[in-house]
């Protein structure tokens, strides 16, 4: 089914460990972007990408890389990781025209100990 | 980062009872506004992007109105039932590059059989 597609659904890191976080679409939409979500705190933009080839920070990117590796792929880089970054991730992605919402990926549950 | 508040934060409702709930936004700048339901352990789905002061829009027994100039959007939905009980996140769009939104708290609607 077309979509969003994240990966890992679950992951426990130690602090200071590193991952990377996968997200793809198969919709052809040039932006896509990167959410956490924490308790009492909503959706939160980490970084986002315009366009193939284009990333930009969002309200919390401190710790966090991102890469658009193509159209299709935008993915999310912990280098290092801290307590503070155990959330849930979402990925999205948007086509262009007035009318269209956001696609959501189905979330990367992420706990740092 | 603008401010998008989201009220009330929960609502308890009975089935078939109508309802409605608030979603306020600084009316500068505005470009769009979008309403998303989100359901415990999904992803957010949207509902309605909206962009004209005035603007109503309605899918079954959910709408929603929008007011630019005073910066606030109603959804209501009407005869609830136990399968609308979910997250309603509100998020705006304004005059930035990348499509990017930012998101209120959300109401989190809880309808008893």
């Amino acid at each position: 089914n077309a979509g969003v597609t994240q990966t890992p659904k679950f992951q426990v890191l130690k602090t200071g460990q590193s991952m990377t976080l996968q997200c793809a679409q198969d919709m052809n939409h040039n932006s896509m972007y990167w959410y956490r979500q924490d308790p009492g705190m909503g959706l939160r933009l980490i970084y986002y990408s315009a366009s193939e080839g284009t990333t930009d920070k969002g309200e919390v990117p401190n710790g966090y890389n991102v890469s658009r590796l193509n159209k299709r792929e935008f993915s999310l880089r912990l280098e290092s990781a801290a307590p503070s970054q155990t959330s849930v991730y979402f990925c999205a992605s948007r086509g262009q025209g007035f009318n269209y919402g956001y696609t959501f990926g189905s979330g990367t549950r992420l706990t740092v100990v | 980062i603008l401010n998008v508040e989201q009220s009330p934060q929960s609502l308890h409702v009975q089935e078939g009872d109508s309802t409605n709930f608030t979603c306020s936004f600084p009316s500068s700048n505005f470009y769009a506004l979008h309403w998303y339901r989100w359901e415990t352990a999904k992803s957010p789905e949207a509902l309605f992007v909206m962009t004209l002061n005035g603007d109503e829009k309605k899918k079954g027994r959910i709408s929603a109105t929008l007011n630019t100039k005073e910066g606030y959007s109603y959804l209501y939905i009407k005869g609830s039932q136990p399968e609308d009980s979910a997250t309603y996140l509100c998020a705006l769009r304004d005059n930035n590059a990348g499509n990017m939104l930012t998101f209120g708290g959300g109401t989190r609607l809880m309808v008893k059989p």
